[in-house]
């Protein structure tokens, strides 16, 4: 069954670091291209990041960009965002993600359950 | 940036109603467009994908059309489990940076 297992969420102050990671199983990890996405308290849903199966091609939404650095272990089955000089308005919970490609179109199919980073004084 | 604009932000409706939600794209993104189901404290759901394609174990009363800038995600007699938040998200961009609409609550009326 295909799974995904975020962790390394907690409470950091503004200014500080803090890496989350997100672990797969029951599918080939190395295959897929993985996401980031997050939604703060209360709100819609917004991506984060992209990265490539080889790590060749990775892509950043402008609100993390500079800030934020996805990365992955393939030996592992192991995705990663380290977050770096967080800022209040980055509270939220982050899922990892699957896409598939289908014949052009592609699609999250499988989400972790989320961990909650709260930034806060 | 493609921008995507859901109507209506909420919604209340009875068990055994019809609803229909709309969402719209700033540019054409021709049928790049998924939907999901998400309900408090779990992850989304993936319900629709390219604007029409229902995702395996998806109810049938389930069902999405459009193209271009418009589209529907209609729910034909409502269950107590489909109350819950709904996102359209646009796959059409490249590089992949995909945008969601704000969302829409379905509530028990």
């Amino acid at each position: 069954q295909v799974h995904l297992v975020e962790s390394g969420g907690g409470v950091v102050q503004p200014g500080r670091s803090l890496r989350l990671s997100c672990e797969a199983s029951g599918f080939i990890f190395s295959y897929y291209p993985m996401h980031w996405l997050r939604q703060a308290p209360g709100k819609g849903l917004e991506w984060v990041a992209v990265i490539s199966s080889e790590e060749s091609n990775i892509h950043y939404a402008d609100s993390v960009k500079g800030r934020f650095t996805i990365s992955r272990d393939n030996s592992r089955n192991t995705l990663y965002l380290q977050m770096d000089s967080l800022r209040v308005d980055d509270t939220a919970i982050y899922y990892c993600a699957r896409v598939v490609y289908s014949s052009g179109w592609d699609w999250f199919d499988t989400w972790g359950q989320g961990t909650l980073v709260t930034v806060s004084s | 940036d493609i921008q995507m604009t859901q109507s209506p932000s909420s919604l209340s409706a009875s068990v055994g109603d019809r609803v229909t939600i709309t969402c719209r794209a700033t540019q054409n993104i021709d049928t790049f467009l998924n939907w999901y189901q998400q309900k408090p404290g779990k992850a989304p759901k993936l319900l629709i994908y390219a604007a029409s394609t229902l995702q395996s174990g998806v109810p049938s009363r389930f069902s999405g059309s459009g193209s271009g800038t418009y589209f529907t995600l209609t729910i034909n007699s409502l269950q107590p489990d489909d109350f819950a938040t709904y996102y359209c998200q646009q796959s059409y961009t490249t590089p992949r940076m995909y945008t969601f609409g704000q969302g829409t609550k379905l509530e028990i009326k």
